[in-house]
């Protein structure tokens, strides 16, 4: 098993460009999640999805869009790219409904924006 | 969601145990405590869950309070590898609208020297 797949790994974006991340898990997991990480801080969610063609905001949304067309892959899409968007961003999977199964993450897409 | 409390950083030498405490006074009596742990460059990694009792798995152990105010995580013999970021998590065990999300705060950076 991959696990949790994320694409690309690293990606230099000029202001105003769009770009799509995506995220890919083989482990049949009905939720998925985005989160994002700045230097020296904890991760923040941006968004998330309970299942196949769902999506909710998290904390920290503004300025993102996701889609769940499949219920293995989730997208994150940045319509109008910010240096404030320059992070690193993790994608994470789970199963539904238990709270002792634990998320499981991508690697990581590490995005500068310039 | 309940908060955790961690220090910002500890120091260990290597092939000692290390105890990384957590505070948690406001936990209600569906939370489960997590443990994650993030490695350079790398996403975040499940160590360690437990509810009442003390746990114990192939990476470490849990010990957690009578009360279930605080815990601690207890790596037996620290490695080199063993060098990340260490996060203590709060997560409900009913799941309910939390969807099982987590919310990271900023950890405690263990550092192993040789």
């Amino acid at each position: 098993n991959a696990g949790v797949t994320q694409t690309p790994k690293f990606r230099v974006l000029k202001t105003g460009q769009s770009m799509t991340l995506l995220c890919a898990q083989d482990m049949n997991h009905e939720y998925m999640y985005w989160y994002r990480q700045d230097p020296g801080m904890g991760l923040r969610l941006i968004h998330y999805s309970v299942g196949e063609g769902t999506t909710a905001k998290g904390e920290v949304p503004d300025g993102y869009n996701v889609s769940r067309l499949k219920k293995q892959n989730f997208l994150l899409g940045l319509e109008s790219a910010a240096p404030s968007q320059t992070s690193v961003y993790f994608c994470a999977s789970t199963l539904p409904g238990r709270a002792d199964s634990p998320l499981h993450f991508g690697n990581g897409t590490r995005l500068t924006v310039t | 969601d309940a908060k955790t409390t961690q220090p910002n950083s500890m120091e260990s030498n290597e092939e000692e145990p290390v105890h990384l405490p957590c505070n948690h006074s406001t936990i209600s009596g569906t939370d489960y405590i997590h443990w994650y742990r993030q490695l350079p460059s790398q996403g975040p990694e499940y160590v360690i869950h437990g509810l009442t009792s003390n746990v114990n798995n192939r990476m470490a152990s849990l010990a957690i309070a009578e009360d279930r105010k605080s815990s601690t995580l207890i790596l037996h013999r620290a490695t080199l590898r063993d060098a990340a970021v260490y996060y203590c998590i709060l997560r409900d065990v009913a799941g309910g609208t939390s969807y099982g999300k987590l919310t990271f705060g900023q950890g405690t950076i263990l550092t192993v020297h040789p």
